[in-house]
């Protein structure tokens, strides 16, 4: 069965700073590998995902990550971050064998401040 | 489309008594997840349907959870009786297939508080 660990639990940081949230995976068959962010009081939203391809993906709003198969890892990063991007971030796996349903790492809170 | 949504956003109960959560998952999607979220161990997945059947349900703690999905619109997580360690913000989401191409849209949650 897979599973996600994402190394730290809180990383506070100043804004216009550059970020790296980690997240390993274990898993022995092909995955699929997600951030999501939950920002205060809501709901988890996919900000991107790694399905075949390009092991670079991007979002809208300047995150990215490397699906790295050899270190079994899949890092969220950011150059330069924003206040309102403070959120819950978690990192998600999921394959064939479980359905496709999502198993979630711990979460990572990242606190932005002036 | 309004989204997920998930009913009560907030609950507080008494231990022993009966809790039900709601969820009218996105009109189109077939595949429904319940998910539980709580400091100690996180997002768990607790059950999922597909085409209104459960599919997996591995991840429900105990006989005091169950789940229903009567129809595409509408699914039902209850818990008899409750007790004050199923406190969490229990969360749906839905999705419009079964496979990790179709992305799982949530909804607000249900904070759950059981004294």
């Amino acid at each position: 069965a897979q599973s996600v660990t994402q190394l730290d639990s809180q990383v506070p940081v100043f804004e216009e700073a550059p970020v790296e949230l980690r997240c390993n995976y274990s898993s022995s068959v092909s995955v699929y590998l997600f951030w999501y962010v939950q920002y205060p009081n809501q709901g988890l939203q996919l900000l991107l995902k790694y399905l075949s391809g390009s092991t670079l993906v991007e979002s809208i709003n300047g995150f990215e990550a490397e699906f790295n198969k050899s270190q079994t890892s899949f890092h969220l990063r950011k150059p330069s971050v924003h206040i309102s991007d403070t959120a819950e971030y978690f990192c998600a796996v999921s394959d064939r064998s479980s359905g496709y349903a999502l198993n979630f790492g711990k979460g990572t809170s990242l606190l932005v401040t002036p | 489309d309004a989204g997920v949504i998930q009913s009560p956003r907030h609950e507080v109960t008494e231990m022993g008594q009966e809790v039900t959560l709601r969820c009218k998952p996105i009109s189109g999607h077939n595949s429904l997840f319940w998910y539980r979220q709580t400091m100690m161990r996180g997002l768990e997945l607790l059950i999922y349907f597909n085409n209104n059947v459960p599919i997996d349900d591995s991840g429900m703690p105990e006989d005091r959870f169950s789940a229903k999905m009567p129809n595409a619109s509408f699914s039902t997580l209850k818990i008899q009786p409750s007790e004050p360690r199923d406190s969490a913000v229990y969360f749906c989401a839905s999705s419009s297939g079964q496979g990790a191409f179709n992305e799982q849209f949530f909804g607000p949650g249900t904070r759950l508080t059981v004294l």
